[in-house]
């Protein structure tokens, strides 16, 4: 069975510092991998997502990035946080086939700017 | 970009009652999905809809892929405590795209 994992679980960061969220999944191949944030427990706001190594797609410009390192690895960074980048990251993974288009969701890291 | 409307935003209902939501856009969409979010969790997938006037039931949830495809619904029988948490539907226009989220309805239950 697939399964996805996030770390760290909770960080918290000073304004300025960088960042880098990780995303994994497992029992799958070649998924679309996707980057959301949370602000205050209401609405998914998609950040990137990447449909291959290497390919990564940008929905909201901010002081984000994202990378793809490798097939089933998606990484979240930032050089300079900013107290706007504060929420909660999920990452997602789905795969084209039959029936399917269906995002399945990782555990989230909670991110505190101070 | 694309919006969902969900509604309602919030809702607060005995346990034992029914519930229902729904997901309404200006668009088209070939796939209308329903999550589930807990407290300090990822959203779970509870139903997913690929065809119009498609009704499925997962337990005592039932969601419907509305004939215009342009809404979708969901209903909640016998509410109890743990059906707790915020709902999302979302909607994909084509193949391969990203998916639209609505703002979700935040459902509380009154033991």
């Amino acid at each position: 069975s697939q399964t996805i994992h996030q770390w760290p679980a909770t960080l918290v960061q000073p304004v300025g510092s960088p960042l880098s969220l990780e995303c994994t999944v497992e029992g799958t191949s070649n998924p679309n991998l996707y980057w959301y944030r949370q602000a205050a427990g209401r609405g998914l706001q998609l950040l990137f997502y990447s449909v291959g190594i290497g390919q990564i797609s940008s929905e909201v410009p901010q002081n984000l990035s994202a990378s793809r390192p490798q097939d089933r690895q998606f990484i979240l960074s930032s050089k300079k946080l900013l107290l706007s980048d504060s929420g909660f990251y999920l990452c997602a993974w789905s795969v084209l086939g039959t029936g399917d288009y269906e995002q399945y969701f990782g555990p989230g890291t909670r991110l505190t700017v101070t | 970009g694309q919006q969902l409307n969900q509604s309602p935003q919030s809702m607060f209902i005995q346990e034992g009652e029914d519930v229902s939501m729904n997901c309404t856009s200006s668009s088209i969409f070939n796939t209308w999905l329903w999550y589930k979010q807990d407290p300090g969790e990822g959203p779970v997938l509870l139903i997913a809809l690929y065809k119009a006037g498609e009704l499925t039931s997962n337990g005592r949830l039932t969601a419907q892929f509305g004939i215009t495809r342009k809404d979708s619904f969901l209903n909640i029988s016998a509410s109890i405590p743990s059906d707790v948490g915020i709902y999302f539907c979302a909607g994909q226009m084509r193949g391969n795209t990203p998916l639209v989220f609505g703002k979700g309805t935040r459902l509380s239950v009154i033991a």
